[in-house]
């Protein structure tokens, strides 16, 4: 029963060029979405977030963009450099407090 | 200036042991967490304090026990380890009455039974 879902496990993309890393979601009562930065051994690292109210937010390289309707959200990461390769999270949050996780995306940029 | 702090980083021991991993955040956040990492690299909440107070409890084997000594802190003790309990452990602390929601992790702790 998972109700955030990253169906890609791996993604290739050549250093400059756009990543994209997408996650679905089948709860319609989340209301606040983040993704996470993972490097082997260390710790998440937020990177980025949106509440549900928005459909777009964007920090820097990284834009999340949000269609409730479809219950879907993506990470674009322009350009990508070969420091963005690892794994990423995406994540939402319950009314609770909870952070419920997809599996994660193993990002690699290559030179 | 390590945000979130746990130790030990590696915890190797037996099955059947008692065993425990600590946790420091120095934010002044006033809510903190427990998640697990298995081996399929999911990430799950096991437990979350708010201010000393336990709110967030999931149905985790009671040989798991938080400890929250002060809003700081967040220590987490396993009794009668078992092979399954193999994981890396993450903390994680927030601000959520602030209105911040993001969470910030330690490093995590990879423990090991055998």
């Amino acid at each position: 029963d998972q109700q955030v879902k990253q169906n890609s496990p791996s993604l290739s993309v050549q250093e400059g060029r756009i990543s994209i890393l997408n996650c679905d979601y089948t709860n319609s009562m989340f209301d606040y979405f983040l993704w996470y930065k993972k490097y082997p051994a260390e710790g998440p690292t937020f990177l980025i977030s949106i509440s549900s109210i928005k459909d777009k937010n964007e920090d820097g390289r990284f834009t999340v963009f949000l269609n409730k309707s479809a219950k879907h959200l993506s990470l674009h990461i322009v350009p990508s450099q070969p420091g963005d390769s690892a794994v990423y999270f995406c994540a939402a949050i319950t009314q609770g407090g909870k952070l419920i996780f997809g599996q994660g995306t193993e990002l690699s940029v290559k030179p | 200036d390590t945000a979130v702090s746990q130790t030990p980083k590696y915890l190797v021991t037996q099955m059947g042991n008692d065993k425990s991993i600590k946790c420091e955040q120095n934010l002044g956040h006033d809510t903190m967490y427990w998640y697990k990492q298995d081996s399929k690299k999911f990430l799950k909440i096991m437990f979350s304090y708010n201010n000393k107070e336990l709110i967030i409890n999931e149905t985790v084997p009671n040989r798991f026990s938080p400890k929250s000594p002060d809003k700081a802190h967040l220590n987490l003790h396993i009794n009668s380890l078992e092979l399954g309990d193999s994981a890396v452990y993450f903390c994680a602390s927030s601000r959520p009455l602030q209105g911040s929601r993001e969470q910030y992790f330690g490093p995590g702790t990879r423990l090991t039974v055998t």
